[in-house]
């Protein structure tokens, strides 16, 4: 099942802050957030594992909600290298190993 | 360059043909995941191999999409009779599993065009 992502477009500018938020019906076992930008091939960003941790690096970080399998993806004091399109990937709790990709959350930072 | 490689990275062909696309992992890692994408989507899971063995292959490949890897190494692709909805960017992707999960890394893709 893909996760639904929210919102599908954004629009900022620079400094500004945006929240990208990855749904579930499924129960997770991790979620992964991916930038990709035009032409090239995505880039990994984190990895959550069930626990409701948060993680981050820089000026980017991420929750996750076991109990809600949501996810959220959040961008502080935006840059103009933040703009791309960004991808959750879940992994299933049930045994299967693969990633299922979200449609993404297209990103545009303008300055 | 020691990332992930694919060869080539534009395939155009005639509806009917077969394809075959290459792979080069990271050499210490070992899975090796294949992805489709298409213009506004995510990457689309295919199949992928823990070192020689294929563990998982998606319900919604046909049986004209196949894919090797056949010492833990690179890996191949293969697509016969080609359709136009074969049409896409198709992504490699290695990894190495460790306990705190894995990150895989994307190797350019390969976009093939069919007409």
């Amino acid at each position: 099942q893909q996760p639904v992502q929210s919102p599908q477009a954004v629009i900022l500018r620079e400094g500004e802050d945006a929240v990208i938020n990855c749904s579930s019906s499924k129960a997770l076992y991790s979620v992964h957030w991916y930038r990709q930008k035009h032409g090239e091939a995505p880039v990994f960003l984190m990895i959550l594992l069930k626990g409701g941790e948060q993680k981050g690096h820089d000026k980017i970080s991420a929750s996750f909600n076991e109990k809600k399998q949501q996810s959220s993806l959040y961008l502080t004091a935006s840059q103009l290298s933040y703009s791309g399109t960004y991808f959750c990937g879940t992994e299933s709790a049930s045994g299967s190993e693969k990633l299922v990709f979200g449609k993404g959350t297209k990103l545009t930072v303008n300055p | 360059d020691t990332g992930v490689s694919q060869d080539p990275r534009h395939k155009i062909t005639k509806r009917g043909q077969n394809v075959t696309f290459r792979c080069d992992p990271i050499s210490e890692h070992n899975r090796l995941y294949w992805y489709r994408q298409t213009l506004g989507q995510g990457p689309e899971f295919l199949t992928y191999f823990q070192n020689e063995a294929q563990l998982e292959k998606s319900r919604l490949l046909s049986d004209r999409f196949s894919a090797e890897r056949p010492k833990g190494s690179f890996s191949t692709l293969e697509i016969q009779r080609t359709e136009q909805g074969d049409s896409a960017m198709y992504l490699c992707a290695s990894s190495r599993r460790m306990p705190l999960g894995e990150e895989q890394f994307f190797g350019p893709g390969t976009r093939l065009t069919v007409l």
